[in-house]
């Protein structure tokens, strides 16, 4: 199946720090991605949808000053934690959207642990 | 409204067959995914369904009927390293995956 990765795996960072996480397709281009985040036990929540070249589309509740979204080329999408806080602590993921004819599927990068202390 | 409906945890014994179930209901209609997450990872694609019927992948099989709003996710011969949650989730009109809350099955020996 497709490869998505994910950067940093695992950060620690004091809180007031920005924190940049990178998304990438490795054997595919998308041109939509995904930014998911999941605390412990709890189902994944999307944050927003990535289109390459265009404006990020944030889910309602989800501030788009604090959590920065660039999707600069077909494989690349980055999310900016600014200002970290500890209640920012948590499993981001991002996926990325394959289509493939007249079937899609989003494939998942590893995912980063973020914790803010 | 869009939901996605599964059961929050289920238990079956190694070696047996399991069948996890899922109801939703989206806005439009673009697939129904299964995905499988162990503890602190993350998801991995199982399956997509967007025809009615059973496609087949091994010791996993997922079934949709999309007049019913239903799909299943069938584990056969099942291993200790199937114990994971397993996720639905319905594509809606605008490519946007709904996701249910998960399934935690649990595997006993």
């Amino acid at each position: 199946g497709a490869v998505v990765s994910q950067h940093p795996s695992r950060v620690i960072c004091k809180s007031g720090t920005s924190v940049k996480i990178e998304c990438r397709s490795l054997d595919f281009q998308a041109t939509t991605m995904f930014w998911y985040r999941q605390f412990p036990k709890q189902s994944l929540m999307l944050m927003a949808t990535s289109n390459e070249g265009s404006k990020a589309t944030y889910e309602q509740g989800v501030e788009k000053d604090k959590f920065l979204i660039n999707h600069a080329s077909l494989t690349l999408s980055t999310l900016t934690v600014t200002s970290a806080h500890p209640e920012d602590s948590s499993f981001y993921i991002c996926s990325a959207r394959d289509v493939m004819g007249a079937r899609e599927t989003q494939y998942f990068g590893p995912g980063t642990r973020l914790l803010v202390l | 409204g869009q939901n996605i409906d599964q059961p929050t945890e289920m238990t079956a014994t190694e070696g047996a067959i399991v069948q996890i179930n899922c109801t939703y209901q989206t806005s439009g209609f673009n697939g129904l995914f299964w995905y499988q997450q162990h503890a602190g990872e993350a998801p991995t694609f199982l399956s997509y369904n967007v025809l009615d019927g059973l496609e087949e992948k091994g010791r996993f099989s997922s079934f949709l009927s999309r007049s019913k709003g239903y799909s299943y996710l069938l584990l056969k011969e099942l291993q200790m390293k199937d114990s994971a949650s397993y996720l639905c989730a319905g594509m809606d009109s605008n490519y946007q995956l709904i996701w249910g809350a998960g399934t935690k099955l649990i595997i006993k020996p």
